[in-house]
């Protein structure tokens, strides 16, 4: 079976500080991986996908940064974090395009 | 430009009563519609996924129906439970990117006893 492992599931940064969200998928090869933003009682944003090792593909601009040292890790970083950066962070997996979408279980970014 | 529309934006509902999420879209060209509850504080968790030549698809108390022609797709919820409070969301996918999917901002249930 697949698992997807998120964490920290709570993080308080002051702002300027780094950042780094790191995700593992379990179980599969070569997944499709996600970063998603989702502010408070909206949808949510697509940040960043990957589609294999070393290939991230952005969809916003901002101050956030995605990398894929391994087939089953995807991170997610900043320098230098700012207060608008808070939110709810989620990851996710997928086979392919036309299969469902695994999340993890999210990390509430709360920058002081 | 993809966009999903969900109404209502919320709902209360009485324990043991039925409701109807309504979800339109404007992908195209269309590949999938997924429905995921989402409990706070949680990552989405899927229920149904359908392709465009499925019409309705049933899992356990929830029975989502999709009009390719109008795009529009429902969730129904069969006897609800308190459990069911949560916020369901939509999700359309395009088949021309490697796996970017559209949300609808998703509807906020909550069963009251």
């Amino acid at each position: 079976s697949q698992t997807i492992h998120q964490w920290p599931a709570t993080l308080v940064q002051p702002v300027g500080s780094p950042l780094s969200l790191e995700c593992t998928v379990e179980g599969t090869s070569n997944p499709n991986l996600y970063w998603y933003r989702q502010a408070a009682g909206r949808g949510l944003q697509l940040l960043f996908y990957s589609v294999g090792i070393g290939q991230i593909s952005s969809e916003v601009p901002q101050n956030l940064s995605a990398s894929r040292p391994q087939d089953r890790q995807f991170i997610l970083s900043s320098k230098k974090l700012l207060l608008s950066d808070s939110g709810f962070y989620l990851c996710a997996w997928r086979v392919d395009r036309n299969t469902e979408a695994f999340f993890g279980q999210g990390t509430r970014l709360t920058v002081v | 430009k993809n966009q999903v529309e969900q109404s209502p934006q919320s709902l209360i509902i009485l324990e043991g009563k039925n409701c109807t999420l309504q979800c339109n879209y404007t992908v195209s060209p269309f590949s999938n519609l997924r429905w995921y509850k989402q409990d706070t504080g949680r990552g989405p968790v899927s229920l149904t996924i359908m392709t465009f030549s499925e019409n309705t698809k049933s899992n356990r108390r929830y029975t989502a129906t999709l009009d390719a022609d109008t795009k529009q797709s429902s969730l129904h919820i069969t006897a609800s439970q308190l459990s069911d409070s949560a916020s369901y969301i939509c999700v359309v996918s395009d088949s021309t990117n490697a796996g970017k999917s559209t949300f609808g901002d998703g509807t906020t249930l909550t069963v009251k006893p």
